[in-house]
């Protein structure tokens, strides 16, 4: 059964703390893996698709990495702005489904 | 693109009533997915289509659930009778083929 994992459940930082958020996934063949953003009130907004191991995509303070096993999102220098709940999900080989993890609650402190 | 658009945004109703959410998917995506939304079990996929046809409702919770597409612009997610353990947020997303999904701002239903 395909299953995605994400750690830590929440996080604290200073603006300015860099860090990063993990998703673990398994998955009969990985078609690809997506990261979102959901603020309060909203419906998840599209960040970055990863394909491959050793694929790395940016936006702004945002760097998403992959690995065969996990995909971890770097935040350097956060700002207060970046408070959001972050959602990892994968598509296997087959169909069309995601399947997302349980999501990363960050909040950034001015 | 106004991306996709949901309505009603608050759905408040009493135990036993029919619920009917709307979708309109982003013009040109061919897929449609239908996510409900709680803090115990986070977001979870009821069904999806593939040029409006219902590919997977595996995830559908049982028969007081339904849902249609008529055409590649319109979907209705149809809760009858709702249950008050039926309050969440529902997503409705839309994507072309296997990439990313986009998703709505979400109906959020309240069953007294």
């Amino acid at each position: 059964e395909d299953q995605v994992t994400q750690s830590p459940e929440a996080l604290r930082l200073q603006e300015g703390e860099s860090s990063s958020l993990n998703c673990s996934y398994t998955v009969s063949g990985l078609r690809g893996l997506f990261w979102y953003r959901q603020d309060p009130g909203k419906g998840p907004e599209f960040l970055f698709t990863l394909y491959s191991a050793g694929e790395e995509k940016e936006k702004e303070r945002l760097k998403a990495t992959l690995t065969k096993k996990e995909s971890f999102l770097h935040i350097t220098a956060p700002k207060p702005e970046d408070s959001a709940t972050y959602l990892c999900a994968v598509r296997a080989d087959y169909g069309q489904n995601f399947v997302f993890g349980p999501g990363t609650r960050l909040s950034v402190l001015p | 693109d106004a991306g996709v658009i949901q309505s009603p945004r608050h759905e408040v109703t009493e135990m036993g009533q029919e619920v009917t959410l709307r979708c309109k998917p982003i013009s040109g995506h061919n897929s449609l997915f239908w996510y409900r939304q709680t803090m115990m079990r986070g977001l979870e996929l009821l069904i999806y289509f593939n040029n409006n046809v219902p590919i997977d409702d595996s995830g559908m919770p049982e028969d007081r659930f339904s849902a249609k597409m008529p055409n590649a612009s319109f979907s209705t997610l149809k809760i009858q009778p709702s249950e008050p353990r039926d309050s969440a947020v529902y997503f409705c997303a839309s994507s072309w083929e296997s990439y990313e999904q986009y998703f709505g701002p979400g109906t959020r239903l309240t069953v007294t």
